[in-house]
């Protein structure tokens, strides 16, 4: 089945540490996306590509950091400089990215701080 | 600056009638627009969508109504049923190659049975 895989679904950080998400992705989509949900919010884009080896800054792209060094994959560092890193984590994919494309979205990765 | 509004973050309805849900938007620019489905602790699912050269979309039971001179759009959901239990969020997006979606906070449906 094509679709979106983001691993793990939970993941837990200790302050000051690094952590890595997982999205892959075999819909041979070009553009990925990242974005953090709070509760009772909109989607809000951290980072996206259009293309291997680039990426974009989306609106909150402080303390993330990501890369693109294969089609099918976009994985999402969570920096010790995120000060707020407690979220649900969305990645997702694009036939291309434009604005009449609608995205396909994983089913996230749920982020706590202990 | 919230350019993507949905204002009623609830809506309860009976199952079997009608849902409306309403999104508003203040740029202007935006000339497609779509509606995700969200479940607990899954992603959102792609419903259904609208470009600005129309103003009404159907699919199934879905329809969405575009009025531009109002900034507004709205999801009609007929007949509402309890698997429609969800969070749906509204989505503009302008056309080009730089373009992005943004999204609204969402808003919470309950279908009673």
């Amino acid at each position: 089945d094509g679709g979106i895989t983001q691993s793990p679904k939970y993941l837990f950080r200790k302050e000051g540490q690094n952590v890595t998400l997982s999205c892959e992705q075999n819909l041979n989509h070009d553009a990925m996306y990242w974005y953090r949900q709070d509760p009772g919010q909109g989607l809000r884009l951290i980072y996206y590509s259009q293309i291997v080896n680039d990426f974009q800054k989306g609106d909150i792209a402080e303390g993330y950091s990501v890369s693109r060094e294969k089609k099918e994959s976009f994985p999402l560092t969570v920096t010790s400089a995120q000060k707020n890193p407690t979220a649900f984590y969305l990645c997702a994919s694009s036939v291309r990215k434009l604005g009449n494309q609608p995205q396909h979205f994983g089913d996230g990765t749920r982020l706590s701080i202990l | 600056d919230q350019q993507v509004k949905q204002n009623s973050p609830s809506l309860s309805v009976q199952e079997g009638r009608i849902s409306i849900l309403n999104c508003d938007y203040t740029n202007s620019m935006f000339d497609y627009f779509l509606w995700y489905k969200k479940y607990p602790a899954e992603g959102p699912t792609f419903l259904i969508s609208i470009s600005s050269i129309k103003d009404k979309n159907e699919d199934g039971r879905f329809t969405v109504f575009l009025n531009k001179s109002a900034k507004h759009l709205s999801l009609h959901i007929v007949p509402s049923q309890p698997g429609d239990s969800a969070v749906y969020f509204c989505a503009a997006s302008e056309s080009g190659a730089n373009s992005k979606l943004t999204f609204g906070k969402g808003i919470t449906l309950s279908v009673r049975p």
